[in-house]
């Protein structure tokens, strides 16, 4: 069974600071994993997603995301965020079979002006 | 190129009332999905279908049915609400591990 644990459910953060978001997962196989952000009042959209080769990876808005097989990990980075970051994100695992996927709880991340 | 949607947007019910949510997807995915959403717990997956003429039980299938209808087409019915179903419910579709959502509904049980 595949799991998602997203420790912090917000992180506030200053307009333009950095700012990281937590994901570890855990998986009794190999592991696709992924980003994904969702504003006000709208469905979810992908982020970022690492299904192998680089471990760092780089997504839309600035965003990027590093896998640590050993530390069971994928933390979401930005070196600057804006106000219009201001969303919640979720970490998600898939073990590829039928394509199913296990979302983390979300953390809201709160960008102070 | 609508992507997914979902009718309706918003609906109450009284509890013990049936309602069927549609979702639709132009981009002629295989595999489908329907979710919850509540406060604090993420997205839990109620039914997929693999494909046309499969579904599967997800994490949280109680009290929900689903027909994939054709390959663009999959509903989710409720036959008998509960308060416990109050939540936002999102349909999605995939193609290359990557899903794609509709706008979701918001659904209300009173």
């Amino acid at each position: 069974a595949q799991s998602v644990t997203q420790l912090d459910s917000q992180v506030p953060v200053f307009e333009e600071a950095p700012v990281e978001l937590r994901c570890n997962y855990s998986s009794s196989v190999s592991v696709y994993l992924f980003w994904y952000v969702q504003y006000p009042n709208q469905g979810l959209q992908l982020l970022l997603k690492y299904l192998s080769g680089s471990t760092l990876v780089k997504g839309i808005n600035g965003f990027e995301a590093e896998f640590n097989k050993s530390q069971t990990s994928f933390h979401l980075r930005k070196p600057s965020v804006h106000i219009s970051d201001t969303a919640e994100y979720f970490c998600a695992v898939s073990d590829g079979g039928y394509q199913k996927v296990t979302f983390g709880t979300g953390t809201k991340l709160q960008v102070i002006p | 190129n609508a992507g997914v949607t979902q009718t309706p947007k918003f609906q109450v019910l009284k509890t013990g009332q049936s309602m069927t949510l549609q979702c639709a997807q132009d981009m002629n995915h295989n595999s489908m999905y329907w979710y919850r959403q509540d406060p604090g717990m993420g997205l839990r997956l109620i039914y997929y279908s693999a494909s046309e003429g499969t579904t599967d039980k997800g994490e949280v299938p109680n009290g929900y049915n689903v027909s994939r209808l054709n390959k663009r087409e999959f509903s989710l019915r409720l036959e008998s609400a509960a308060p416990s179903q109050t939540s936002v419910y999102f349909c999605a579709s995939s193609a290359f591990y990557e899903q794609y959502f509709g706008p979701g509904t918001r659904l209300t049980v009173t």
